[in-house]
């Protein structure tokens, strides 16, 4: 069965570039969520989108951006690294079903970023 | 506050032991999920639960809404099931909420 597919699985950027995330979610989920896990830390929540508008919004720095596009893909831009922006990022995606909340809630492999 | 507790932090046991994790909540939720983090990273999916028990092969997992408590079991317990567990907990903005995890090492 098709899993949430994040790319790249690793990035190494220096301090002050940019990167930027990708995260295809599965087939027919509608919105896509970007947590933060940094070394040693519980994943936190940055950002959600659903139906390729921002949902909901968490410790996410005005650095980063996202954004959800029309084949619900969503992409997490980085400017002017630091290197405590270095960590694993996660997405996950689910189908959202109202009253009922939300279903299939999907966590993608992650990409690890190593800022240098 | 939304809040998420887990216990044990860490947890060593012998292969076959049963093992419980715990996981407990501040206030009411849509939905609690308990994942596997193996070392490496990937977070996979192990149960989402809103009631009730679920049961997949050698795992159980269990809410009690009213305890705001659930657990997550492994019977027979083998070396491959070494990894971090973690409750994360929606409390209704279907955003997540992690617990610490708890760090499972299973000796042969």
């Amino acid at each position: 069965a098709a899993g949430v597919i994040q790319s790249p699985r690793h990035l190494i950027k220096e301090k002050r570039e940019t990167a930027t995330l990708k995260c295809y979610p599965i087939p027919r989920h509608d919105t896509v969520y970007w947590y933060q896990q940094g070394p040693g830390q519980d994943p936190q929540f940055l950002i959600s989108f659903y139906e390729k508008m921002q949902s909901d919004k968490g410790s996410i720095p005005d650095r980063f951006s996202a954004q959800q596009f029309s084949d619900y893909h969503s992409e997490l831009n980085m400017s002017s690294l630091e290197l405590g922006d270095s960590a694993l990022y996660f997405c996950a995606s689910s189908l959202a079903a109202y009253p009922a909340g939300n279903y299939g809630y999907t966590f993608g492999s992650g990409t690890r970023l190593t800022v240098v | 506050k939304n809040e998420v507790e887990q216990s044990p932090q860490n947890l060593t046991a012998q292969e076959g032991e049963f093992i419980t994790i715990n996981c407990s909540y501040s206030v009411g939720i849509s939905a609690l999920h308990w994942l596997q983090q193996h070392p490496g990273g990937g977070i996979v999916s192990l149960f989402m639960l809103s009631s009730g028990k679920k049961k997949h092969g050698r795992l159980i997992a269990t809410i009690n809404i009213q305890e705001k408590h659930s657990s997550l079991h492994i019977t027979a317990s083998h070396p491959r099931d070494s990894a971090v567990y973690i409750c994360a907990v929606d409390f209704g903005n279907e955003k997540l909420t992690f617990g610490t995890g708890t760090r499972l090492t299973i000796i042969p």
